[in-house]
């Protein structure tokens, strides 16, 4: 089944930029699937940053378009996110994950990384 | 941007007793568009409900989403104690594409 295990720097400088990586592992970023990033601040919700197909199409949420590029790499089977200048509010778990399900067709995460803590701190 | 307004923020119950959480959105959200997730303390978001009542794969039947339009609910009919936890709904739509509502937390009274 398909797994999406994130990697990158817990620790980034303020006002640098954030680098994480999601891995794909049995199963395609080919497939019929668009493959999203999402953040928790600690303690608080869930914020949607954004999303990428594996022809390079992506959606940003507007709030973060201007510091937000969300890339794929079809050889390595993943994809990344970068955003820029950040700040301590950048602070939060990033998750990856998958939507629309097994068939590409589910508006929904089916899959979801562990997530990954990173602090924004100097 | 469609907001999506959870409510009760809290809610106290225990376990054997009905759940129910309410998603209000701002405009009128088709069904197809309409999800659950819970999330419990250090874990990832779980899919549970997607279509706004169809049950992701291996949800119990105790899950049961319903409604339409701008009013969603999510129904546990009896809670057992891996179900408390906090509850998220999510709706696609247009710029930004993903939205989520800020979540219920269902806590054992």
């Amino acid at each position: 089944q398909v797994q999406l295990q994130e990697s990158g720097p817990g620790l980034v400088k303020p006002s640098g930029t954030l680098s994480l990586t999601c891995a794909v592992s049995g199963g395609s970023i080919s497939s019929s699937n668009w493959w999203s990033w999402v953040r928790q601040p600690p303690g608080k919700g869930l914020e949607w940053i954004g999303e990428i197909y594996h022809s390079g199409s992506t959606n940003y949420n507007p709030s973060l378009k201007s510091r937000v590029t969300i890339s794929v790499d079809k050889s390595k089977n993943q994809f990344s996110l970068k955003l820029s200048s950040v700040t301590a509010a950048d602070t939060a778990v990033y998750y990856c994950a998958r939507d629309g399900g097994i068939t590409g067709t589910t508006y929904a995460f089916d899959i979801w990384g562990q997530g990954t803590m990173v602090t924004v701190s100097s | 941007e469609i907001v999506l307004t959870q409510s009760p923020g809290t809610l106290s119950l225990s376990p054997g007793e009905r759940a129910t959480l309410s998603c209000r959105a701002s405009q009128s959200v088709s069904s197809s568009y309409l999800a659950w997730y819970q999330q419990k303390p250090g874990q990832a978001p779980r899919l549970l409900i997607y279509g706004a009542s169809s049950r992701a794969t291996g949800i119990p039947d105790r899950f049961s989403g319903s409604g339409s339009g701008t009013d969603f609910t999510l129904t546990i009919s009896r809670l057992e104690p891996e179900d408390f936890a906090v509850y998220y709904c999510q709706q696609y739509g247009s710029s930004p594409q993903w939205t989520f509502g800020q979540g219920t937390k269902v806590e054992i009274k």
